[in-house]
């Protein structure tokens, strides 16, 4: 069964901290790995996407990693800001059937001034 | 406007009642989800459709039914709301080809007393 796990479930940090978040997977085979941002009560917002060939992804204060053979990914966020307290949800996609995206739980990520 | 638009956006129903729930969008994608999030869970796939003449079960279908009027519309109904299908309801689009990522509407926060 495709499965994906995320830690921690939540976490604080002080504003101007870094942070790292980890996403590990069993989806075979896979396709894509995507990090998405949601703040309380929206809709998710994509941060990255990975294919199978890429290792790292930034997108300005977040860089995202993948290492496909121990099927681990990381979030890190650099500065951390009041804004970034929000739910990051791993979704990793098999094949090319977006149907088939498996969601992880989220870590719920919680910034304090 | 939005790229992907849900109405309502909160609904209160009794339960019993039928209620639909609507979306519809601006990106130009084949591909159209509804998922379901509960507080502290991750989205779960509730239907998909791949363009407008193939609708798909997900994991969590019992107890609703959905509808592709067009490319662009993409409706989710409870023929009889109960209680337990109160949750945050998201509708999202991809294109055809996988490796890109979801867009996610707003959601709609329903309620069934």
């Amino acid at each position: 069964k495709n499965q994906v796990e995320q830690s921690p479930q939540s976490l604080i940090i002080l504003e101007g901290k870094n942070c790292t978040l980890q996403c590990n997977y069993t989806v075979s085979p896979f396709s894509n790995l995507r990090w998405y941002k949601q703040d309380t009560g929206r809709g998710p917002v994509s941060l990255t996407i990975m294919t199978f060939s890429e290792n790292t992804k930034s997108n300005g204060r977040y860089t995202a990693t993948l290492d496909a053979d121990t099927k681990q990914s990381s979030l890190h966020i650099t500065a951390s800001q009041l804004s970034d307290s929000a739910s990051y949800i791993c979704v990793v996609s098999a094949g090319t059937n977006a149907g088939k995206s498996t969601f992880g739980d989220g870590t719920t990520l919680t910034v304090k001034p | 406007d939005a790229d992907v638009t849900q109405t309502p956006r909160n609904r209160i129903t009794k339960t019993g009642k039928r209620i639909m729930l609507e979306c519809s969008q601006t990106k130009g994608h084949d591909r159209m989800y509804w998922y379901r999030q509960d507080p502290g869970l991750g989205l779960r796939l509730i239907y998909y459709s791949f363009d407008v003449k193939d609708i798909n079960k997900g994991e969590i279908s019992d107890g609703y039914s959905v509808s592709r009027q067009a490319q662009a519309k993409f409706s989710l109904s409870l023929e009889s709301a109960i209680p337990n299908q109160t949750a945050l309801y998201f509708c999202a689009t991809s294109p055809r080809q996988g490796s890109y990522g979801y867009t996610f509407g707003s959601g709609t926060r329903l309620t069934v007393v």
